[in-house]
């Protein structure tokens, strides 16, 4: 099975920062990544799908890259309501894994 | 609009079973690919399983393979899974989740989650 590996587990950054966190997968999944947000007590939320195209009403400061093996989620400034847990998922094929989740903090 | 409402979660004794049902309103729940995810408390996210829209094939975690089965209601729009064998590891909440499409695809809408507790 493909395994998916995001970096770093957890950061802390000041309002307003350019924040980035990286999606490996174990194999090529071609554009097959979604990003999802989930905030403290809330349920997951879908950010980004086909690794780079916004899901609708998402904030523009989110951008997602990257394609085969590696990828990124961006926040280009980093806002209060950001505070999160950030989870990749590929969906090529079964299983559909998630990576280990990023924990955003404001410092 | 899309919703999504689990139920059927709460405590069983390890060995026990447990059936989740999730209710879907505003769109045909046979059309779209639906999952099962859990969350562990303090942990990430675990996909579980999956039915495929139309044809309805199935797809399990290796983890929950020959133990869980998932199936769907179309008289009801229901997505269920019934949970045998249940360990302490499977404690967690469970969350239904809506495909994009109907074959396998990202998750673009999520009900609110039904807690799951495997203890004695």
């Amino acid at each position: 099975d493909i395994q998916m590996t995001q970096s770093p587990a957890s950061l802390s950054a000041s309002v307003g920062d350019r924040v980035t966190i990286t999606c490996r997968a174990s194999q090529g999944i071609s554009s097959h990544l979604a990003w999802y947000q989930q905030k403290p007590g809330k349920i997951p939320k879908l950010l980004i799908y086909a690794a780079s195209t916004l899901q609708s009403g998402v904030p523009s400061r989110f951008s997602g890259g990257g394609s085969g093996t590696d990828f990124t989620l961006t926040i280009s400034s980093l806002q209060p309501e950001d505070v999160a847990t950030y989870y990749c998922q590929k969906y090529s094929s079964a299983p559909l894994t998630f990576g280990g989740g990023t924990k955003v903090e404001i410092k | 609009e899309v919703q999504l409402a689990e139920s059927g979660g709460g405590l069983v004794q390890p060995g026990g079973s447990l059936r989740l049902s999730c209710a879907a309103s505003g769109f045909t729940l046979a059309t779209y690919a639906m999952s099962w995810v859990r969350q562990a408390p303090g942990k990430g996210l675990e996909w579980v399983s999956l039915i495929s829209g139309v044809s309805g094939s199935t797809y399990y975690a290796d983890s929950v393979k020959g133990r869980f089965t998932i199936s769907r209601d179309t008289s009801k729009n229901t997505l269920n899974l019934q949970m045998n064998g249940l360990g302490a590891e499977d404690t967690a909440i469970y969350y239904c989740a809506k495909g994009a499409f109907a074959y396998i695809s990202n998750f673009d809408n999520w009900g609110q989650g039904t807690l799951v507790t495997v203890s004695s």
